[in-house]
């Protein structure tokens, strides 16, 4: 059975990197696409970009310039770091897998997720 | 990016009733070489993260009851759920996966016991 279990900081300062990890257990890492999402308070989701295996990165426009995905295979984790944050990246952060098969680019598992509040 | 508008923003329903939610793409999310919608619905209850219910916009993901159904092509598109039980009050979310960059979701409709 695949779980993921996002872990890291509950509160980042203004202008600093937030950095986030995905343990992932069932399943190897450097397999399948990895994926982070972001959800505010009361707000819809927000794709933040993903990770292929082979090493390939696809991140969402909006938030490139900030957005450093990786993993670390050793640890079968998958990284987030997002630089500069504001009080516009609190959120709960998920970190969800892409199911390998027919193509379609959806989210089958996905952690529990982890709040992230930025505030000096 | 593809722009997702979901209506209603929430709808009550009665025990055993029909809830119909809709979903409409800023852009034709079908790809005619392969005949398929590309349209997924997620249901995410209070405190927990998205579960996918749907994929190609009607193909139902393992284990889910069959009370959930999806429909639709293009631009326009439904799920349905067809007799409400006390277990399905969430907030409902479409997705496109037509253009990856980025993969956008739609606003929400929440669900509720009328």
């Amino acid at each position: 059975q695949v779980q993921l279990q996002e872990s890291g900081p509950g509160l980042v300062k203004p202008s600093e990197t937030l950095s986030l990890i995905c343990s992932v257990s069932g399943d190897s890492v450097d397999s399948y696409y990895w994926n982070w999402i972001r959800q505010p308070a009361g707000k819809p989701l927000e794709w933040i970009g993903r990770f292929y295996s082979g090493g390939a990165t696809d991140y969402n426009p909006s938030l490139k310039s900030r957005v450093t995905m990786s993993i670390d295979t050793s640890k079968n984790q998958f990284l987030l770091s997002l630089s500069s944050v504001t009080a516009a990246d609190t959120a709960v952060y998920y970190c969800a897998r892409d199911p390998p098969g027919d193509g379609a680019d959806v989210f089958d598992i996905w952690g529990r997720g982890t709040m992230v509040t930025v505030s000096s | 990016d593809i722009v997702m508008t979901q209506s209603p923003d929430s709808l009550a329903v009665s025990l055993g009733e029909r809830a119909t939610i809709n979903c409409k793409s800023s852009q034709s999310v079908l790809y005619s070489s392969y005949n398929k919608n590309y349209l997924a619905w997620y249901q995410q209850k209070p405190g927990q993260p998205p579960k996918l219910l749907i994929y190609w916009a009607s193909t139902r993901e393992s284990g889910v009851p069959d009370r959930f159904s999806g429909s639709g092509s293009g631009t326009d598109f439904t799920l349905t759920i067809s007799s409400l039980q006390a277990e399905d009050v969430a907030v409902y979310y479409c997705q496109q996966y037509y253009n990856t960059r980025p993969l956008t979701f739609g606003g929400g409709t929440k669900v509720e016991i009328k």
